[in-house]
């Protein structure tokens, strides 16, 4: 089992959909967890972190789910802007862990006019 | 201007020949990373370093070299390139002391070995 999957879509949606990607994780003692985009051949970017509590950035909101291991992102309203890879990225506990980035093979999004 | 840069963007060469990628950063952080991506994997780390006395190898640095000129510059060499170390080559760069200790990541480097 891989220790972050992700869904490789693509997810194909209208402008204005709501849509949600699902990020799976094997290790029950991960510490932090991120969003990531990446547009096509360019470098990934800091989309947001993911709390406990959950959080939200704008149209953007994540949810971590330490039960189930999973965290979510959920993008409301989608633009065209929006179509990118997302990539989970989870770090493992430890004094020195938040260093080691785990990463998912990403999410396609494609938003269709 | 950009915070963390490397050079080249694209560079093609042939099988046996030895390159080395450049990383260089203005955002004073002292953790840099070296990754690689390739198509259907997520990227994978070669090689880090917590300051310019602290390097270590990732999960997979065989084939390569780094070496940390300065805090601000982080090279990755590959000694006799092969073919399947074609890829995307990323460098970041991470401040612990920021709390969570993210990672930005520079625009990448496209490498092809033929």
């Amino acid at each position: 089992r891989k220790e972050v999957e992700q869904d490789p879509g693509p997810f194909n949606v209208p402008e204005g959909a709501t849509v949600a990607f699902n990020c799976t994780y094997s290790n029950s003692a991960s510490q932090s967890f991120f969003w990531y985009r990446q547009d096509c051949r360019k470098e990934p970017k800091l989309l947001m972190s993911v709390y406990s509590s959950g959080n939200e950035d704008g149209r953007f909101t994540a949810q971590l789910n330490r039960a189930s291991q999973y965290i979510s992102l959920l993008i409301r309203d989608s633009k065209l802007s929006d179509s990118a890879t997302y990539l989970c990225v989870v770090t493992p506990l430890g004094t020195s862990g938040t260093y080691k980035y785990i990463f998912g093979t990403g999410t396609r999004l494609k938003v269709l006019a | 201007d950009a915070d963390v840069t490397q050079t080249p963007r694209n560079r093609i060469t042939k099988t046996g020949k030895r390159i080395m990628l450049e990383c260089s950063q203005t955002k004073g952080h002292d953790r840099m990373y070296w990754y690689r991506q390739d198509p259907g994997l997520g990227l994978r780390l070669i090689y880090y370093s917590f300051d310019v006395k602290d390097i270590n190898k990732g999960e997979i640095s065989d084939g390569y070299s780094v070496s940390r000129q300065a805090q601000a510059k982080f090279s990755l060499s590959l000694e006799s390139a092969i073919p399947n170390q074609t890829a995307l080559y990323f460098c970041a760069t991470s401040d612990p002391g920021a709390g969570t200790d993210t990672q930005y990541f520079g625009p990448g480097t496209r490498l092809t070995v033929l």
